[in-house]
Protein backbone atom coordinates (compact mmCIF):
# COMPACT_ATOMS: atom_id res chain seq x y z
CA UNK A 1 0.00 0.00 0.00
CA UNK A 2 1.57 3.58 -1.21
CA UNK A 3 1.98 5.81 2.11
CA UNK A 4 2.49 9.48 2.35
CA UNK A 5 4.17 10.73 5.22
CA UNK A 6 4.46 14.14 6.63
CA UNK A 7 6.56 15.80 9.01
CA UNK A 8 6.47 17.52 11.35
CA UNK A 9 2.60 17.26 12.33
CA UNK A 10 2.35 20.81 13.47
CA UNK A 11 4.53 23.82 13.03
CA UNK A 12 4.81 27.34 14.61
CA UNK A 13 7.30 29.82 13.66
CA UNK A 14 7.73 33.39 13.89
CA UNK A 15 7.00 35.64 10.91
CA UNK A 16 10.39 36.04 8.42
CA UNK A 17 11.38 32.58 9.48
CA UNK A 18 12.29 30.24 6.27
CA UNK A 19 11.08 26.76 6.94
CA UNK A 20 11.07 23.38 5.11
CA UNK A 21 7.91 21.09 5.18
CA UNK A 22 8.56 17.03 4.79
CA UNK A 23 6.90 14.60 2.59
CA UNK A 24 8.05 10.84 1.87
CA UNK A 25 6.18 8.55 0.50
CA UNK A 26 7.04 4.58 0.19
CA UNK A 27 6.13 3.72 -3.68
CA UNK A 28 9.06 5.37 -5.81
CA UNK A 29 6.14 4.77 -8.85
CA UNK A 30 4.96 7.97 -7.83
CA UNK A 31 4.43 9.53 -10.89
CA UNK A 32 4.01 13.32 -9.40
CA UNK A 33 3.61 14.96 -6.50
CA UNK A 34 1.57 17.55 -5.49
CA UNK A 35 1.68 20.21 -2.60
CA UNK A 36 -1.91 21.80 -1.65
CA UNK A 37 -2.98 24.46 0.88
CA UNK A 38 -5.83 24.29 3.34
CA UNK A 39 -7.59 26.53 5.48
CA UNK A 40 -9.81 25.43 8.44
CA UNK A 41 -13.19 24.15 6.84
CA UNK A 42 -12.09 24.83 3.26
CA UNK A 43 -11.22 22.95 0.15
CA UNK A 44 -7.58 22.46 -1.14
CA UNK A 45 -5.68 25.25 -2.89
CA UNK A 46 -3.04 23.94 -5.59
CA UNK A 47 0.73 24.98 -4.43
CA UNK A 48 2.76 23.28 -6.94
CA UNK A 49 2.73 20.24 -8.85
CA UNK A 50 5.96 18.32 -9.87
CA UNK A 51 5.82 16.28 -12.58
CA UNK A 52 7.70 13.01 -12.77
CA UNK A 53 10.39 13.73 -14.75
CA UNK A 54 10.94 17.53 -12.88
CA UNK A 55 12.99 17.54 -9.69
CA UNK A 56 11.50 20.69 -8.15
CA UNK A 57 9.00 23.87 -8.94
CA UNK A 58 9.09 27.36 -7.61
CA UNK A 59 6.24 29.83 -7.24
CA UNK A 60 7.10 32.95 -5.42
CA UNK A 61 7.99 32.25 -2.06
CA UNK A 62 7.28 28.32 -2.49
CA UNK A 63 9.96 25.51 -3.86
CA UNK A 64 9.34 21.87 -3.90
CA UNK A 65 11.76 19.37 -4.76
CA UNK A 66 11.09 16.04 -5.61
CA UNK A 67 13.79 12.93 -5.07
CA UNK A 68 11.83 9.70 -6.17
CA UNK A 69 14.77 7.94 -4.96
CA UNK A 70 14.95 8.76 -1.65
CA UNK A 71 11.12 9.01 -1.56
CA UNK A 72 10.72 12.41 -0.38
CA UNK A 73 9.79 15.89 -1.34
CA UNK A 74 10.29 18.88 0.65
CA UNK A 75 8.30 22.59 0.71
CA UNK A 76 10.55 25.15 1.71
CA UNK A 77 8.85 28.36 2.42
CA UNK A 78 10.87 31.81 2.22
CA UNK A 79 9.94 34.59 4.39
CA UNK A 80 6.71 33.34 6.11
CA UNK A 81 3.99 35.37 6.77
CA UNK A 82 0.72 35.13 9.11
CA UNK A 83 -1.13 34.70 5.98
CA UNK A 84 0.77 31.79 5.48
CA UNK A 85 -1.11 29.95 8.56
CA UNK A 86 -2.93 26.73 6.97
CA UNK A 87 -2.45 23.15 6.80
CA UNK A 88 0.13 21.95 4.20
CA UNK A 89 -1.23 18.59 2.28
CA UNK A 90 1.33 16.26 -0.01
CA UNK A 91 0.19 14.05 -2.60
CA UNK A 92 1.56 11.65 -4.70
CA UNK A 93 0.04 10.43 -7.76
CA UNK A 94 0.04 6.45 -8.82
CA UNK A 95 -0.76 5.37 -12.12
CA UNK A 96 -2.31 2.59 -11.16
CA UNK A 97 -4.41 4.07 -9.02
CA UNK A 98 -6.09 6.23 -12.20
CA UNK A 99 -3.97 8.89 -10.61
CA UNK A 100 -6.14 9.51 -7.65
CA UNK A 101 -4.09 11.28 -5.09
CA UNK A 102 -2.70 9.53 -1.75
CA UNK A 103 -2.73 12.17 0.32
CA UNK A 104 -0.20 12.59 3.45
CA UNK A 105 -2.04 13.56 6.92
CA UNK A 106 -0.58 17.47 6.67
CA UNK A 107 1.64 20.00 8.46
CA UNK A 108 -0.61 22.30 10.54
CA UNK A 109 1.87 25.71 10.37
CA UNK A 110 1.47 28.77 12.13
CA UNK A 111 2.95 31.68 11.66
CA UNK A 112 3.05 33.86 14.69
CA UNK A 113 3.04 37.92 13.97
CA UNK B 1 -8.83 28.71 -15.17
CA UNK B 2 -10.35 25.24 -14.30
CA UNK B 3 -13.04 25.56 -12.13
CA UNK B 4 -14.81 22.68 -10.22
CA UNK B 5 -17.65 23.20 -8.38
CA UNK B 6 -19.30 21.43 -6.07
CA UNK B 7 -22.82 21.65 -4.35
CA UNK B 8 -24.26 21.37 -1.73
CA UNK B 9 -21.04 23.47 -0.06
CA UNK B 10 -23.12 22.61 3.53
CA UNK B 11 -25.98 20.23 4.09
CA UNK B 12 -27.73 19.28 7.13
CA UNK B 13 -29.74 16.00 7.55
CA UNK B 14 -31.83 13.60 9.76
CA UNK B 15 -30.66 10.21 10.16
CA UNK B 16 -31.87 7.19 7.60
CA UNK B 17 -32.35 10.33 5.13
CA UNK B 18 -30.59 10.89 1.82
CA UNK B 19 -28.40 13.18 0.08
CA UNK B 20 -26.89 13.69 -2.77
CA UNK B 21 -23.66 15.66 -3.73
CA UNK B 22 -23.18 17.15 -7.27
CA UNK B 23 -19.44 17.92 -8.56
CA UNK B 24 -19.17 19.53 -11.60
CA UNK B 25 -16.26 20.97 -13.94
CA UNK B 26 -17.75 23.98 -15.50
CA UNK B 27 -15.22 24.88 -18.22
CA UNK B 28 -13.67 21.15 -18.89
CA UNK B 29 -14.50 17.90 -19.79
CA UNK B 30 -13.51 15.29 -17.22
CA UNK B 31 -13.66 11.79 -17.90
CA UNK B 32 -13.06 11.03 -14.56
CA UNK B 33 -13.98 12.37 -11.29
CA UNK B 34 -12.56 10.86 -7.94
CA UNK B 35 -13.98 11.49 -4.64
CA UNK B 36 -12.84 11.89 -1.09
CA UNK B 37 -13.81 12.03 2.25
CA UNK B 38 -12.06 13.96 5.34
CA UNK B 39 -12.67 13.73 8.54
CA UNK B 40 -11.59 16.20 11.20
CA UNK B 41 -8.11 16.37 11.55
CA UNK B 42 -7.49 13.81 9.10
CA UNK B 43 -6.31 13.59 5.43
CA UNK B 44 -8.21 13.47 2.54
CA UNK B 45 -9.01 9.47 1.89
CA UNK B 46 -10.22 8.38 -1.65
CA UNK B 47 -13.79 6.87 -1.50
CA UNK B 48 -14.27 5.98 -5.28
CA UNK B 49 -13.08 6.47 -9.05
CA UNK B 50 -16.06 7.66 -11.39
CA UNK B 51 -15.51 7.11 -14.83
CA UNK B 52 -18.39 8.76 -17.23
CA UNK B 53 -20.33 6.42 -18.08
CA UNK B 54 -19.50 3.74 -16.81
CA UNK B 55 -19.77 1.63 -13.05
CA UNK B 56 -17.74 3.55 -10.21
CA UNK B 57 -14.67 1.74 -8.72
CA UNK B 58 -14.32 1.94 -5.13
CA UNK B 59 -12.03 1.50 -2.62
CA UNK B 60 -11.67 -1.24 -0.11
CA UNK B 61 -13.63 -0.23 2.66
CA UNK B 62 -16.19 1.66 1.09
CA UNK B 63 -20.17 0.22 0.90
CA UNK B 64 -21.71 1.42 -2.44
CA UNK B 65 -24.84 0.60 -1.50
CA UNK B 66 -24.43 3.33 0.90
CA UNK B 67 -22.03 6.02 -1.27
CA UNK B 68 -24.21 5.77 -5.18
CA UNK B 69 -22.15 7.50 -7.59
CA UNK B 70 -23.39 8.29 -10.87
CA UNK B 71 -21.41 10.21 -13.64
CA UNK B 72 -23.70 10.59 -16.62
CA UNK B 73 -22.22 12.93 -18.34
CA UNK B 74 -18.40 14.38 -19.27
CA UNK B 75 -19.31 17.28 -16.46
CA UNK B 76 -21.36 15.73 -14.03
CA UNK B 77 -20.56 13.38 -11.33
CA UNK B 78 -23.05 12.56 -8.24
CA UNK B 79 -22.61 11.17 -4.82
CA UNK B 80 -25.74 10.08 -2.84
CA UNK B 81 -25.32 9.18 0.34
CA UNK B 82 -28.22 6.69 1.01
CA UNK B 83 -29.38 6.30 4.69
CA UNK B 84 -27.06 8.66 6.49
CA UNK B 85 -25.81 8.08 9.87
CA UNK B 86 -23.86 10.69 12.06
CA UNK B 87 -20.98 8.56 10.97
CA UNK B 88 -21.42 9.62 7.61
CA UNK B 89 -20.72 13.07 8.79
CA UNK B 90 -17.49 14.44 6.98
CA UNK B 91 -16.06 16.80 4.67
CA UNK B 92 -16.63 15.35 1.32
CA UNK B 93 -14.47 16.84 -1.76
CA UNK B 94 -14.91 15.74 -5.64
CA UNK B 95 -12.16 15.99 -8.26
CA UNK B 96 -12.21 16.22 -11.70
CA UNK B 97 -9.25 15.12 -14.28
CA UNK B 98 -9.69 16.76 -17.38
CA UNK B 99 -10.15 14.42 -20.34
CA UNK B 100 -7.43 15.97 -22.94
CA UNK B 101 -4.76 16.29 -20.25
CA UNK B 102 -4.96 13.53 -17.73
CA UNK B 103 -2.39 15.06 -15.99
CA UNK B 104 -4.56 18.07 -15.02
CA UNK B 105 -6.98 17.40 -12.06
CA UNK B 106 -8.91 20.03 -10.31
CA UNK B 107 -10.55 19.98 -7.21
CA UNK B 108 -14.13 21.26 -6.20
CA UNK B 109 -14.59 23.25 -2.65
CA UNK B 110 -16.05 20.78 -0.73
CA UNK B 111 -19.32 19.36 0.56
CA UNK B 112 -19.58 19.34 4.84
CA UNK B 113 -22.19 16.92 5.43
CA UNK B 114 -23.52 16.41 9.08
CA UNK B 115 -26.12 14.29 10.00
CA UNK B 116 -28.25 14.60 13.07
Amino acid sequence: KQEVTQIPAALSVPEGENLVLNCSFTDSAIYNLQWFRQDPGKGLTSLLLIQSSQREQTSGRLNASLDKSSGRSTLYIAASQPGDSATYLCAGWYSNSGYALNFGKGTSLLVTP
Amino acid sequence: GAVVSQHPSRVICKSGTSVKIECRSLDFQATTMFWYRQFPKQSLMLMATSNEGSKATYEQGVEKDKFLINHASLTLSTLTVTSAHPEDSSFYICSARRTLSPYEQYFGPGTRLTVT
